[in-house]
């Protein structure tokens, strides 16, 4: 079975350019999270959608972040623009939730190692 | 809103040995969710365990198995017979029924030692 799939898996790019991110779940999953991981400030969740509608958004960090999940098997997340501060690991993780309990363990992807020169 | 606690920023075991790596979480639900997650350098996040806080009975998977105190708030992760291959990151995690929130600790570097 596939798993979550993200592209690019490696973007390096000057700052003031804009970077998007994108993501597959897996298919049938119906939540998806970004998280971004640093080593000063470990895992931290962005976003995540149910349903393809976002629900949380708080930690977001400021208006150059947005994210879209268009359909249910498609998401991106972008950068605009883009700082040297935002370098980090970007992963999306996928889930199903069942009659709204959210039960089931988070499936990751790669991860994309963003580096802003 | 809840948080989770690792405590040991680096553990070392020696292969084929026994390893214990602690995780504490602070929450005011009944139920919800535990997770231990394993980052190898490859970076990928590789789902190790879960247990239901509505289960007494502690989770195993193979050499992995848990300590789960409900009332202390512990999930610890037990790894025997320890590989070259277990060394990586290793994160715990809690997940509230009531929403899709997903809480990690800040992890515990494993290195296992020939």
């Amino acid at each position: 079975d596939a798993g979550v799939i993200q592209s690019p898996r490696h973007e390096v790019t000057e700052m003031g350019q804009e970077v998007t991110l994108r993501c597959k779940p897996i298919s049938g999953h119906n939540s998806l999270f970004w998280y971004r991981q640093t080593m000063m400030r470990g895992l931290e969740l962005l976003i995540y959608f149910n349903n393809n509608v976002p629900i949380d958004d708080s930690g977001m960090p400021e208006d150059r972040f947005s994210a879209k999940m268009p359909n249910a098997s498609f998401s991106t997340l972008k950068i605009q623009p883009s700082e040297p501060r935002d370098s980090a690991v970007y992963f999306c993780a996928s889930s199903s939730t069942w009659g709204g309990r959210s039960n089931q363990p988070q499936h990751f992807g790669d991860g994309t190692r963003l580096s802003i020169l | 809103a809840q948080t989770v606690t690792q405590s040991q920023p680096e553990m070392s075991v020696q292969e084929a040995e026994t390893v214990t790596l602690s995780c504490t979480y602070d929450t005011s639900e009944s139920d919800y969710y535990l997770f231990w997650y394993k980052q190898p350098p490859s970076r990928q996040m590789i789902l190790v365990i879960r247990q239901e806080a509505y289960k007494q009975q502690n989770a195993t998977e193979n050499r992995f198995s848990v300590n789960f105190q409900k009332a202390a708030k512990s999930f610890s992760l037990k790894i025997s017979d320890s590989q070259l291959g277990d060394a990586a990151m290793y994160f715990c995690a809690y997940r509230s029924p009531a929403n899709n929130d997903m809480r990690f600790g800040a992890g515990t570097r494993l290195t296992v030692k020939p």
